[in-house]
C-alpha cells in the first residue's frame, strides 16, 4: 500500500495560487493518484485524479512528474471558500482488493 | 438523487448502550464503507462491503459490527458504546471497490457522543 506524505497545514491569502505537494515514493505501476477535499462538518468529496503528467478540471490541476514519486495539487486563485482539508490518496489494484487509505490530509486556511 | 444519506445526524449515548447507524445510497453503487473521524484526524476505515453480501474489516473494526442489508443499505452497529467511540461517522459508496480508480461519495456524517 503506497504511503503518502503531505504537509499538515498551509496558509494562503485570497487570490493566490496554492500548491499542495504529496510524496508517494513507493507508488506502484498500477496506482492512480486521487485528491479529495473536505469542508468543515462535511464528508470528503472527490476533486481530481490522475496517473501521469497533468490533469485539469474546473476545480484544480494535478501535476505528476515522470517518476510519479510525488504529485502537486494546484488550486488557482483561492477564495475563503477553499478553506478545507485536502487528502492525497494513492492506489490501484491490490492483492486482496482493499480500499484506499485516507491520511490526515493538509489543512488549508485561506485568509482575506 | 439524494446520493448517500445517513441517520441520525446526531446522537448521544451512555456508556454501554447500543445503537445502529443507518446509511443508504441511491446511485446503484456496489461498494459501501464506514469511516470514523476523530477531531483533527483523517478518516479511518471501520468496515467496508465490496459488494452486496460481503463485508470486510478495515483499520479499526473493534467494537463495531456491520450489515449489508441489500445493495442500497449498509448499517453500522455499536453493541456496547464506549467513550472512545465518540466520533463523527461517515458512510460512503462507490460503483466499484475504491482502490480501482473508483470515486467515493460520502454522506453528511453522524456525530456520536458517548458519555
Amino acid at each position: 500500500l503506497a504511503k503518502t506524505t503531505q504537509p499538515i497545514s498551509m496558509d494562503s491569502y485570497e487570490g493566490q495560487e496554492v500548491n499542495i505537494t504529496c510524496s508517494h515514493n513507493n507508488i506502484a505501476t498500477n496506482d492512480y493518484i486521487t485528491w479529495y477535499q473536505q469542508f468543515p462538518s462535511q464528508g470528503p468529496r472527490f476533486i481530481i485524479q490522475g496517473y501521469k503528467t497533468k490533469v485539469t478540471n474546473e476545480v484544480a490541476s494535478l501535476f505528476i512528474p515522470a517518476d510519479r514519486k510525488s504529485s502537486t495539487l494546484s488550486l488557482p486563485r483561492v477564495s475563503l471558500s477553499d478553506t478545507a482539508v485536502y487528502y492525497c490518496l494513492v492506489g490501484g489494484t491490490y492483492s486482496g482488493n482493499t480500499p484506499l487509505v485516507f491520511g490526515k490530509g493538509t489543512r488549508l486556511s485561506v485568509i482575506a | 438523487n439524494a446520493g448517500v444519506t445517513q441517520t441520525p445526524k446526531f446522537q448521544v449515548l451512555k456508556t454501554g448502550q447500543s445503537m445502529t447507524l443507518q446509511c443508504a445510497q441511491d446511485m446503484n453503487h456496489n461498494s459501501m464503507y464506514w469511516y470514523r473521524q476523530d477531531p483533527g484526524m483523517g478518516l479511518r476505515l471501520i468496515y467496508y462491503s465490496a459488494s452486496e453480501g460481503t463485508t470486510d474489516k478495515g483499520e479499526v473494526p473493534n467494537g463495531y459490527n456491520v450489515s449489508r442489508l441489500n445493495k442500497r443499505e449498509f448499517s453500522l452497529r455499536l453493541e456496547s458504546a464506549a467513550p472512545s467511540q465518540t466520533s463523527v461517522y461517515f458512510c460512503a459508496s462507490s460503483f466499484g471497490l475504491a482502490g480501482l480508480q473508483e470515486t467515493q461519495y460520502f454522506g453528511p456524517g453522524t456525530r456520536l457522543l458517548v458519555l
